[in-house]
């Protein structure tokens, strides 16, 4: 079974600083992982996705995330954080049995602070 | 290109009745999934559409029930509503919903229903 687990349902950080979003995910295959970002009364719209390859993925927005199979993990990053990134952001995770059944972490609620 | 739609963007229904959704995927797109979003529960995925075939199904009652038809349109009902079922419905199109062919899924802006 798949999952994904995100660390703190809540992260604040000052504008201009590195934003940090933690995903840990569980596959007994490799998985395909995803980093989504919802605003407001928004549907979601994907930041970035890694599927085989360099593990260094590269999103929209400045954002980006390493994939590191020894430690479970896809962190999100930004170098410098913006007040429009402020939105819930999912990890998710879907695996060779089917891309169209996305599993989701439970989300993380960025604030950027003026 | 047009992105997903989804149709109607807000919606109120009382217990007890039934509620359809619509989704538009975008041109070209044949599988369809539809998930449920609530503060309690998270996004949680309902079932998928491909080629007017359920092919997948997640853990709902069977008052969550869809269809798809010939041009990829697909319809989510639900019936006997419960306050619970209040939630922001989103569905997803991709081209075929199979790794290897397409890894991306497109997203709505959903369908916000509240049973009251």
């Amino acid at each position: 079974a798949q999952s994904v687990t995100q660390l703190g349902s809540h992260v604040s950080v000052s504008e201009g600083a590195l934003v940090l979003l933690r995903c840990n995910y569980s596959s007994s295959v490799p998985p395909y992982l995803f980093w989504y970002v919802q605003y407001p009364n928004q549907g979601l719209q994907l930041l970035l996705k890694y599927t085989t390859g360099a593990t260094l993925v590269k999103g929209i927005n400045g954002f980006e995330a390493e994939f590191k199979k020894s430690e479970t993990s896809f962190h999100l990053t930004k170098p410098s954080a913006h007040m429009s990134d402020a939105a819930e952001y999912f990890c998710a995770v879907s695996g060779y049995s089917s891309a169209s059944k996305i599993i989701f972490g439970s989300g993380t609620r960025l604030s950027i602070r003026p | 290109k047009a992105g997903v739609t989804q149709t109607p963007r807000y919606l109120i229904k009382t217990r007890g009745q039934q509620v359809t959704l619509s989704c538009s995927p975008i041109s070209g797109h044949r599988s369809v999934s539809w998930y449920q979003q609530t503060p309690g529960q998270g996004l949680q995925f309902l079932f998928e559409y491909f080629s007017e075939t359920q092919r997948n199904k997640g853990n709902f009652p069977g008052r969550f029930s869809g269809r798809q038809f010939s041009n990829s349109r697909s319809e989510m009902n639900v019936s006997t509503l419960e306050l619970g079922d209040s939630a922001l419905y989103l569905c997803a199109s991709s081209l075929e919903g199979r790794t290897g062919v397409d890894t991306e899924a497109f997203f709505g802006q959903g369908t916000r229903l509240t049973v009251v």
